[in-house]
């Protein structure tokens, strides 16, 4: 069980497009959902947290109006990152909290998104 | 501040046995997690502690010592497939992960 799916696992985009990124929860509710990205040979960075229903938290540093996070129903995030630039190039990846005492985070598999 | 401290690097021998380190300093704590990340693929689950005491999974134990704010992971029988990232995470008093930088494990044979 909690299985966490990401969608697509990789993109490529020309700068100034936008790329949208989707994370389901598979099998369970995600009450919380976060997101990281990670350059390479670099530790996981926190971008956002986002609570099903209400605006993402997002951490110190990074761009709300450029990395759009909805977070529309209890099995599904989107990050959106708009007019992407080629310093936006990263491994992306989410994870979901089913809430409660669980404090487990489940991870998706991660997008590897590059901007040419 | 909250601060999560790991050895950013170790090498251990395929067959012996590795301890990775972690110390913790938060505002709160609810446990403490150690996940496992190979290259190019996203974080797994290994274990949580949130009492004192030893964990024992298999080939993998975690250890946690919550008066001295410090864990460890201990792999037995290394195998050239625990060439990892091994990442120390923290739930403080929020309910928040703080992660540590990761410890690179390097097997050879």
């Amino acid at each position: 069980g909690a299985v966490v799916s990401q969608h697509p696992s990789w993109v490529i985009c020309k700068s100034g497009t936008s790329v949208k990124i989707e994370c389901r929860s598979l099998d369970f509710q995600a009450t919380t959902m976060f997101w990281y990205r990670q350059f390479p040979k670099q530790s996981l960075m926190l971008m956002a947290t986002s609570n099903e229903g209400s605006k993402a938290t997002y951490e110190q540093g990074v761009e709300k109006d450029k990395f759009l996070i909805n977070h529309a129903s209890l099995t599904l995030s989107t990050l959106t990152v708009t007019s992407a630039h080629p310093e936006d190039s990263s491994f992306y990846i989410c994870s979901a909290r089913g809430g409660g005492l669980d404090y487990e985070q489940y991870f998706g598999p991660g997008t590897r998104l590059t901007v040419t | 501040g909250q601060n999560i401290d790991q050895p950013t690097e170790m090498t251990a021998t395929e067959g012996a046995i590795v301890q990775i380190n972690c110390t913790y300093q938060t505002s709160g704590f609810n446990g403490l997690f150690w996940y496992q990340q190979h290259a190019g693929e996203a974080p797994t689950f290994l274990s949580y502690n949130v009492l004192d005491g030893l964990e024992e999974k298999g080939r993998f134990s975690s250890f946690l010592s919550r008066s001295k704010g410090y864990s460890y992971l201990l792999l037995k029988e290394l195998q050239m497939k625990d060439s990892a990232s091994y990442l120390c995470a923290v739930v403080d008093s929020n309910y928040q992960l703080i992660w540590g930088a990761g410890t690179k494990l390097i097997i050879k044979p």
